[in-house]
């Protein structure tokens, strides 16, 4: 069964340190997501791409974090410099059809000390 | 600002029971909406879809959807201890926005 897949499962980084994450979304998925969850929260979306394209960053704090799909699949979110209220589960998701209905990977466990 | 409520629980129903599990938004204009299970520690996991008014059936899971209430909601018939989990309801249309969750407890 096909699988979003994401890297790296957990990560521990000190504040001021720049920390990324990657996604790999379901083969032929043309959306992909990137949210963030706090615990006890329900998920935030950071930033929603169609094919290369952003569709969807209003919630994404641009001054630290940035998001990219260079060739339409696999993408990359970044947070330089990381602070202790990052902390939290960052999770990718994809989409494809017409049905919106989004498939997780799952997610990377992010700690700032 | 578009907003999606859930009663955050705990919901505790004993084994066997239904469970209903409700989520009320805000966005008139909102046409689909998921139903998540998570567990804790994990991701979430998509159990139905809906996208217009009534009801919608899948094995023991059944959704509603009332556009004119802004009422979604999710049965779980004979509920068994494995549907202990956090449930959660998102709005599909943009903003895409999810609820806070339920968190459902079966007791054996």
């Amino acid at each position: 069964e096909a699988e979003v897949a994401q890297s790296p499962r957990y990560k521990i980084t000190e504040k001021s340190q720049a920390v990324a994450f990657w996604c790999d979304p379901i083969s032929g998925h043309a959306t992909l997501y990137w949210y963030r969850q706090i615990l006890g929260q329900g998920p935030e979306l950071l930033v929603q791409f169609q094919d290369e394209s952003v569709v969807d960053d209003s919630q994404l704090p641009k001054d630290r974090f940035s998001a990219e799909r260079l060739k339409g699949v696999d993408s990359t979110l970044k947070i330089q410099p990381a602070e202790l209220g990052d902390s939290a589960m960052y999770l990718c998701a994809s989409s494809g059809g017409l049905s919106n209905e989004q498939y997780f990977g799952p997610g990377t466990r992010l700690t700032v000390t | 600002q578009k907003e999606v409520e859930q009663n955050s629980g705990p919901l505790s129903v004993p084994e066997g029971a239904i469970a209903s599990l409700n989520c009320t938004y805000s966005d008139r204009g909102s046409q689909s909406f998921f139903w998540y299970r998570q567990y804790s520690g994990k991701s979430p996991e998509l159990i139905m879809s809906i996208y217009s008014n009534g009801d919608k059936e899948d094995g023991r899971f059944t959704a509603q959807l009332n556009k004119a209430s802004q009422y979604v909601s999710l049965l779980i018939r004979d509920s068994q201890p494995s549907d202990s989990a956090t449930y959660l309801c998102l709005s599909g249309n943009t903003p895409l926005v999810f609820g806070k969750g339920t968190r459902l407890s079966v007791i054996a």
